[in-house]
């Protein structure tokens, strides 16, 4: 089975801070996807991979950037954390067809 | 714009009855669907999918109903036991290589006992 592992289950952090959020993957799958959710808003793509060193904005990149330098690692970086990136975020990867999630990590920011 | 819309945040149920969760989409291109379950602390799982050229696909207690002209699809699940209590989203694709995933907002469905 493929196996998605988020770093951090749950996360505090202070506004302004830099945040990285880690995610691995073991099955050698080429795309890879950042999600939120919050409630009543579903899940939002923030950014997606098709390849090492390759990224494509989703519905929502404003306020992160991600780093995808091994095929397995793909990074989520929030520059400078604020109140409403509060959320559950979420990491998929897949060779074709459906995605195989994390756990999610949930963050805080206060 | 939401893309991917299900209208009923929330549904209860009574075990071993039928639970129908519905899903429009707006995007005529879309032509790969699935649906995910969600429990509270969990990522998402995979449930079940259908093909465009399909109208209906099933897997156990679990069939999905694809009505193209109307844009809608459907989650069925009978009989319906307390552990499908979940948060279920809807996604669709253009095409299934493409693989970037729309997803619906969810719906929690409550089985009680």
């Amino acid at each position: 089975d493929v196996k998605v592992t988020q770093s951090s289950r749950y996360l505090v952090k202070r506004t302004g801070e830099k945040v990285f959020l880690e995610c691995v993957q073991d099955m050698d799958h080429e795309n890879m996807f950042w999600y939120r959710q919050d409630p009543g808003l579903g899940l939002r793509l923030i950014y997606f991979s098709y390849d090492v060193k390759m990224k494509e904005k989703g519905d929502i990149p404003e306020g992160y950037s991600v780093s995808r330098e091994k095929k397995e690692r793909f990074s989520l970086i929030l520059e400078s954390a604020s109140t409403n990136q509060t959320s559950m975020y979420l990491c998929a990867s897949s060779r074709r067809g459906g995605y195989t999630f994390g756990s999610g990590t949930r963050l805080t920011v206060v | 714009d939401q893309q991917v819309k299900q209208n009923s945040p929330s549904l209860s149920v009574q075990e071993g009855r039928i639970s129908i969760l519905n899903c429009d989409y707006t995007n005529s291109m879309f032509d790969y669907f699935l649906w995910y379950k969600k429990y509270p602390a969990e990522g998402p799982t995979f449930l079940i999918s259908i093909s465009s050229i399909k109208d209906k696909n099933e897997d156990g207690r679990f069939t999905v109903f694809l009505n193209k002209s109307a844009k809608h699809l459907s989650l069925h699940i009978v009989p319906s036991q307390p552990g499908d209590s979940a948060v279920y989203f809807c996604a669709a694709s253009k095409g299934r290589a493409t693989n970037k995933l729309i997803f619906g907002t969810g719906t929690l469905l409550a089985v009680q006992p």
